[in-house]
């Protein structure tokens, strides 16, 4: 069955840090979206993505967030200068065009910052 | 204004037992409504959802909303441990050109053997 990865699994970083975190969404899926989850907190929407463009992003989603789809398969958040508070799970999820209620996620990357 | 309230639990249950987990929600004009299944370590997997009011039941899972109230639930019949994770509400909702999810802060449920 076609599922949503994510690399790493666990990524530390400094404080200041720049890091990446990948993902490869299901193959014939159009809308791709990143959302965190806080320990503890609610998993929230960061950001979507169309047709190499972002749809619609959050407030958490300041100038030190950006996406990209480099190639046909993967889709990246880079956050360029790490703080203490970006410490979450980060989930990448896909959806195929049409399907309205069926957002697929990847299993997280979880981000410590030091 | 919170847009999905959720009782955190935890909500520890014996095998077998009836399970009913709870969701409110601020938005009258919402109208797709989601339960995730959340285990540990893991993403949120989508469990089923509504479209506007009414029941929907799959095998051992129901899923009703109440407009008039705004109240969303999820009913698990026949409990087994391995339905033991975090259950959480969502709202679908149009945010542009698409559509995204708006949690709630998930349930954790623990079915005893």
């Amino acid at each position: 069955e076609p599922e949503v990865t994510q690399t790493p699994s666990h990524q530390v970083t400094q404080m200041g840090q720049e890091v990446i975190l990948r993902c490869v969404p299901i193959s014939n899926h159009l809308y791709f979206y990143w959302y965190r989850q806080i320990l503890g907190q609610k998993v929230e929407f960061l950001v979507s993505f169309y047709n190499n463009e972002i749809s619609e992003k959050s407030e958490i989603f300041d100038d030190q967030f950006s996406v990209e789809r480099p190639d046909g398969s993967n889709f990246t958040l880079k956050i360029r200068s790490t703080k203490l508070e970006d410490s979450a799970m980060y989930f990448c999820a896909s959806v195929l065009a049409g399907e309205v209620g069926e957002q697929f996620f990847g299993p997280g990357t979880r981000l410590t910052v030091l | 204004q919170k847009e999905v309230e959720q009782d955190p639990g935890p909500l520890s249950v014996p095998e077998g037992a009836i399970v009913s987990l709870n969701c409110t929600y601020s938005n009258s004009a919402f109208q797709y409504f989601m339960w995730y299944r959340q285990y540990s370590r893991k993403g949120p997997e989508l469990l089923m959802y509504t479209y506007s009011s009414g029941n929907k039941e799959d095998g051992r899972f129901t899923a009703q909303v109440d407009k008039s109230s705004k109240y969303i639930s999820l009913f698990i019949r026949d409990s087994q441990p391995s339905d033991s994770a975090t259950y959480l509400c969502a709202i679908l909702h149009s945010g542009g050109s698409n559509y995204k999810l708006t949690f709630g802060k998930g349930t954790l449920l623990t079915v005893n053997p």
